[in-house]
């Protein structure tokens, strides 16, 4: 199984709800990733996660809020969004990189579509 | 801070004719992965480089890693309506950081 799996694929939020988006990977990767993507636009590192602990906060709102809950689990907390947080939010796994800078091959999942109204 | 440009940002061409964009990096990288996003879809895995001048090649896709790892090509010969999509490099940042370059979108005509 070489599948990263994201649910929902799409969302619709108002900026008062609270929502969570999840991936699921079956690789045995010990890393797993957030990545937002606007539209014509690269994918933008949010957080890594190694051992299912949370080793990258690329600077994010806290109004975006991760977790691993085990080594296939991974979850991203919405609460209080704003239109501007609207896109495309892809999960990723990987192996872990056995050197530093280096990295590994990332396997992405088809993403959540997001709209904040 | 490091910076990674691609060029071209866009383009378009007929099918059967060659493309090739290009990745340049203002320091030396440690190594460097190419992926690429079919409209609509997400990023796909296509190779990694890590030699200084090191040359690969996938069918009709030939990548290269510069001999001052400061840059990196993809090149298509003759291609296809299916190779439509956005092509991206990426570096690492640090550890287990992957940092993805601006992207070149490639448009195919019959």
């Amino acid at each position: 199984d070489t599948e990263v799996t994201q649910t929902p694929k799409h969302l619709v939020m108002g900026m008062t709800n609270k929502k969570s988006l999840k991936c699921e990977q079956h690789m045995g990767h010990r890393a797993m990733y957030w990545y937002k993507q606007k539209a014509k636009k690269p994918p933008e590192l949010m957080f890594v996660y190694s051992y299912e602990k949370l080793s990258i906060n690329e600077s994010v709102p806290s109004r975006f809020s991760p977790e691993c809950p085990n080594s296939s689990l991974l979850n991203l907390h919405l609460h209080a969004l704003q239109p501007e947080d609207s896109a495309l939010y892809l999960c990723a796994s990987s192996q872990l990189a056995l050197r530093t800078a280096t990295n590994e091959k990332l396997f992405f999942g088809s993403g959540t579509q997001l709209s904040v109204l | 801070g490091q910076q990674v440009m691609q060029i071209p940002q866009y383009q378009h061409v007929q099918e059967g004719e060659d493309f090739t964009t290009y990745c340049n990096s203002s320091t030396t990288l440690s190594n460097i992965q190419w992926y690429k996003q079919r409209p609509g879809g997400h990023p796909v895995f296509l190779i990694q480089l890590v030699k200084s001048g090191e040359v690969k090649k996938q069918k009709r896709l030939t990548f290269q890693f510069g001999e001052a790892k400061k840059n990196s090509s993809l090149h298509i010969t003759a291609t296809q309506t299916t190779d439509v999509g956005t092509y991206f490099c990426a570096y690492s940042g640090s550890f287990q950081k992957l940092v993805f370059g601006t992207g070149t979108r490639l448009l195919v005509s019959p």
